[in-house]
C-alpha cells in the first residue's frame, strides 16, 4: 500500500537549535517528492520539489534531501517565524500522497 | 500570493442546504484539484481535472459534485452534507497533470466548512 509517513508529529525547538524533519515513503513509481509549509488557517505553501535520490535543494534556512526511501527537511538556526506545519507529499501516477505533517514550534 | 483564490473562506451550512465552493487560478495552469483536509489526517485528493476533463474521482460520495467550466475555474457543489464532511477544502493547480512528470501543485487558502 502506498504510504507517506512523517516524523516527528510535533517538534519544539529553541531559536537557533537546528534539527531535521523526516518523510519516509513506500510508493512505487515516484514522480516527485514535495515539501510544503502550512500556517494555521491557510493553504499549503510550496517549498521544494525533489525528483531523484541524491538531489538536494536549499532555501534560506531550509534544506531538503532525498534518498530512495525518505526525505529530510533540515532546518538550520530556526527562527520563530519558521513555526508552522511542514507537509510532505509524494507524486505517483495521477495521485498525490500526503503525510500528516510535522508541527514545528520555534521558541524565542 | 499563490495565484489560486478560493471563495468563500468560511461556510456554515445545514445538512439540507445546497452550496458551492469556487476556485480560480491565475497561473495559466492546465490541471486543477480538490482536496479535503481534516484534523490529524493527511490531505485527501478528491477530484482531478485536466483541461476541464475529470481524470480522477477518488471514491468521493455523490453529495460532492465538481464542475470545471474552463481551465481557470473549478467548483465544488455541495448538497445534503453530513457533519463529518466538516473540514478545510483546498483547491490546487499545476501546469500539467501530475502524471506528466511530478508537477508541482500550488494551493489556494482553502474554504473552512462547518456542517451542522
Amino acid at each position: 500500500e502506498d504510504q507517506v509517513t512523517q516524523s516527528p508529529e510535533a517538534l519544539r525547538l529553541q531559536e537557533g537549535e537546528s534539527s531535521s524533519l523526516n518523510c519516509s515513503y513506500t510508493v512505487s513509481g515516484l514522480r516527485g517528492l514535495f515539501w510544503y509549509r502550512q500556517d494555521p488557517g491557510k493553504g499549503p505553501e510550496f517549498l521544494f520539489t525533489l525528483y531523484s535520490a541524491g538531489e538536494e535543494k536549499e532555501k534560506e534556512r531550509l534544506k531538503a534531501t532525498l534518498t530512495k526511501k525518505e526525505s529530510f527537511l533540515h532546518i538550520t538556526a530556526p527562527k520563530p517565524e519558521d513555526s508552522a506545519t511542514y507537509l510532505c507529499a509524494v507524486g505517483a501516477g495521477n495521485q498525490f500522497y500526503f503525510g500528516t505533517g510535522t508541527s514545528l514550534t520555534v521558541i524565542p | 500570493e499563490t495565484g489560486v483564490t478560493q471563495t468563500p473562506r468560511h461556510l456554515v451550512m445545514g445538512m439540507t442546504n445546497k452550496k458551492s465552493l469556487k476556485c480560480e487560478q491565475h497561473l495559466g495552469h492546465n490541471a486543477m484539484y480538490w482536496y479535503k483536509q481534516s484534523a490529524k489526517k493527511p490531505l485527501e485528493l478528491m477530484f482531478v481535472y485536466s483541461l476541464e476533463e475529470r481524470v480522477e474521482n477518488n471514491s468521493v460520495p455523490s453529495r460532492f459534485s465538481p464542475e470545471c467550466p474552463n481551465s481557470s475555474h473549478l467548483f465544488l457543489h455541495l448538497h445534503t452534507l453530513q457533519p463529518e464532511d466538516s473540514a478545510l477544502y483546498l483547491c490546487a493547480s499545476s501546469q500539467e497533470l501530475l502524471a506528466g512528470g511530478g508537477e508541482t501543485q500550488y494551493f489556494g487558502p482553502g474554504t473552512r466548512l462547518l456542517v451542522l
